[in-house]
């Protein structure tokens, strides 16, 4: 059974780079026809898709997030990361990594989530 | 790209039905057929429904449907039961490998 498991700092100070780890585990990270993606949520809000890799390492953003983040693929340790720039308390959220199979375009796994507090 | 629009709060008796609206433009929900819709319970990982506008993965009642037109993508539970009350999210496929949600509704049983 496929499971995803994020894991990273929970405090971040402002101004710094938030980045995150989701270690993938029942699945290789480079099978074909697979994104691998982040998706967050801001306490008491709604989702936010942040962006994703394709197995082949190319790199898809949300267009209002493009100029913050990075999300790569750690293929020797079958992990994905999350690195976002410059953030600030509208940043605060519980992020999730998910997988979306290219087939159906849809987030058929998640991870549990962690909370990400943007606080000085 | 801007949020699908759900109504915030959708509600029906145990036995009926409930229907939630997910509006988007041609260039997201009336573009492509990738239409997902996700159930959240409150500090839970949202769970995937329904797929490709109509389609159920494995374990999902074929009381939650999915349909399409236009712009606008629709979610239908049928014979309501109290685990039904949760957050409701429509998520589609937006070109260029981007994807974008819905503002979630609140279903109340």
């Amino acid at each position: 059974q496929l499971q995803l498991q994020e894991s990273g700092p929970g405090l971040v100070k402002p101004s710094e780079t938030l980045s995150l780890t989701c270690t993938v585990s029942g699945d290789s990270i480079n099978s074909r026809g697979y994104y691998w993606g982040w998706i967050r949520q801001p306490p008491g809000k709604g989702l936010e898709w942040i962006g994703s890799v394709y197995y082949s390492g190319s790199s898809y953003y949300n267009p209002s997030l493009k100029s913050r983040v990075t999300i790569s693929l750690d293929t020797p340790n079958n992990q994905f990361s999350l690195r976002l720039s410059l953030v600030t308390a509208a940043d605060t959220a519980v992020y999730y990594c998910a997988r979306t199979p290219d087939r159906g375009m849809a987030n058929d796994f998640w991870g549990q989530g962690t909370l990400v507090t943007v606080f000085s | 790209q801007s949020a699908l629009t759900q109504p915030p709060s959708a509600s029906g008796s145990r036995g009926q039905s409930v229907t939630i609206s997910c509006t988007g433009t041609s260039s997201d929900v009336g573009g492509y057929d990738y239409v997902s819709w996700y159930q959240q319970y409150p500090g839970k990982a949202p769970k995937l429904i329904i797929y490709e506008v109509i389609k159920r993965p494995s374990g999902v009642p074929d009381r939650f449907s999915g349909s399409k037109s236009g712009n606008t993508a629709s979610l239908t539970v049928s014979g309501l039961q109290d685990k039904d009350e949760a957050d409701y999210y429509c998520s589609s496929y937006a070109g260029s490998n981007n994807f974008v949600f819905g503002t979630g509704t609140k279903v109340t049983v």
